[in-house]
């Protein structure tokens, strides 16, 4: 199966600063790669999918990048809306739904 | 707008069964595939298992964790999907998301707001 991991686990920041979070899988993905942000009490909200593509609605600041086995979310000035925990999630017609821990952003 | 809303979350003992529902409106419920996943007390998120629109078969897929024991079905005429839960473990214990699936897309674009599960004796 592969598998994702994210980094760091937590990053702590300050609204304004640009913040870039990785997600690695264990083989090649492709593109298949998607970014949800939650926040705590919250379901899960879809900010970006096949790699790069970003979800109607979400807020320009929200960037996703990389093919393969590396990925990135980047948001290019952090707002006070945005402290949240990040998830990269893969999909495959095998072991379908895969979802990294997660990337806690907190108040520097 | 797309609402999805979870019911028949509880408290059940070991070994009990319970059946969620996800009530969805704002779309075309017959043409997507809808899936469910969980995120335990403190957890990360955990994909559950799926079920195909129709037009792709309507057949379903479920994690390991959780095949032979939980069934994912719909009612395309009502626009519901539901979860049943068999023979139920303590680390079922999660918050239970119902999502719809872009099937050939590989994410899911709206969630529901959860319906908690707890299974202890």
């Amino acid at each position: 199966d592969i598998q994702m991991t994210q980094s760091p686990s937590t990053l702590s920041a300050s609204v304004g600063d640009r913040v870039t979070i990785t997600c690695r899988a264990s083989q090649n993905i492709n593109l298949w790669l998607a970014w949800y942000q939650q926040k705590p009490g919250k379901a899960p909200k879809l900010l970006i999918y096949k790699a790069s593509s970003l979800e109607s609605g979400v807020p320009s600041r929200f960037s996703g990048g990389g093919s393969g086995t590396e990925f990135t979310l980047t948001i290019s000035s952090l707002q006070p809306d945005d402290f949240a925990t990040y998830y990269c999630q893969h999909y495959n017609n095998y072991s379908f739904f895969t979802f990294g821990p997660g990337t806690k952003v907190d108040v520097k | 707008e797309v609402q999805l809303v979870e019911s028949g979350g509880g408290l059940v003992k070991p070994g009990r069964s319970l059946r969620l529902s996800c009530s969805a409106s704002g779309f075309t419920f017959g043409d997507y595939g809808m899936s469910w996943f969980r995120q335990a007390p403190g957890k990360g998120l955990e994909w559950v298992g799926f079920i195909r629109s129709k037009p792709y078969g309507g057949t379903t897929e479920y994690a390991a964790s959780v095949k032979g024991r939980f069934t994912i079905s719909r009612d395309d005429s009502k626009s519901i999907a539901y979860l049943q839960m068999n023979g139920l473990k303590t680390e079922d214990t999660a918050l239970f998301y119902c999502t719809r699936l872009q099937y050939l897309r590989g994410y899911v674009d709206y969630w529901g707001q959860g319906a908690l599960v707890t299974v202890s004796s």
